[in-house]
């Protein structure tokens, strides 16, 4: 049980580029999330699923696009990448029922964008 | 929309002093709360969570209690550790169960 995994660890790109930020869950949870982290900015939400096929927009979700086609992947897209979006991104998922609100983390992707 | 303000830090405190970090926020129905730590280099780990007004959430001597009358939800510790050097993050959870986090308040326990 692998819980959420990120890849990759790094990357570095140069401005303009594109590229997909994977995120997998084996624990058969419906949501997943993106956030991305900033130095004195806490994290926040990029786009977020509340299931297959199901997608949204979160607070900073501009230059970045998101499908979800099967329960355990949602990757996370950069069309066109811009020095702006140099941080840390974590992907989270959280159980659907049950009350049990806990959303888990993967270990994160730290990308510089030159 | 739903925000959550959290104590600006940095914070220094020496070992076994006591710890409150203040967090309240603004949300529409009655979210779920929580507090997560960053250790350096790491992903954010669950703390302690509180789903409902006038719950305590626990964990590892740290305490958040649930107050709906004044939108708080304060995380304290009686005495610190040196391990417990973190940033820590207060949060609320949405409809679709997407977080809403404060800014982060940067932990430092000195021996």
């Amino acid at each position: 049980n692998a819980g959420v995994t990120q890849t990759p660890k790094f990357q570095v790109l140069k401005t303009g580029q594109s590229m997909t930020l994977q995120c997998a869950q084996d624990m058969n949870h419906e949501y997943m999330s993106w956030y991305r982290q900033d130095p004195g900015m806490g994290l926040r939400l990029i786009h977020y699923s509340v299931g297959a096929g199901i997608t949204d927009q979160g607070e900073v979700p501009n230059g970045y696009n998101v499908s979800r086609s099967t329960t355990e992947d949602f990757p996370l897209r950069l069309l066109s990448a811009a020095p702006s979006q140099t941080s840390v991104y974590f992907c989270a998922t959280t159980s659907s029922g049950g009350g049990r609100d806990e959303q888990f983390f993967g270990p994160g992707t730290r990308l510089t964008v030159l | 929309g739903n925000s959550v303000t959290q104590m600006e830090g940095p914070v220094t405190l020496s070992e076994e002093a006591f710890l409150t970090i203040n967090c309240t926020y603004t949300a529409t129905g009655y979210p779920s709360l929580f507090w997560y730590v960053q250790y350096p280099g790491e992903g954010l780990q669950l703390l302690l969570k509180a789903t409902k007004a006038d719950d305590k959430g626990s964990n590892k001597g740290f305490e958040a209690t649930y107050r709906k009358e004044t939108t708080s939800f304060h995380l304290e510790k009686g005495s610190v550790q040196v391990s417990d050097s973190a940033v820590y993050f207060c949060a609320l959870s949405g409809s679709a169960r997407q977080l809403t986090f404060g800014s982060g308040t940067q932990l430092t326990v000195l021996p």
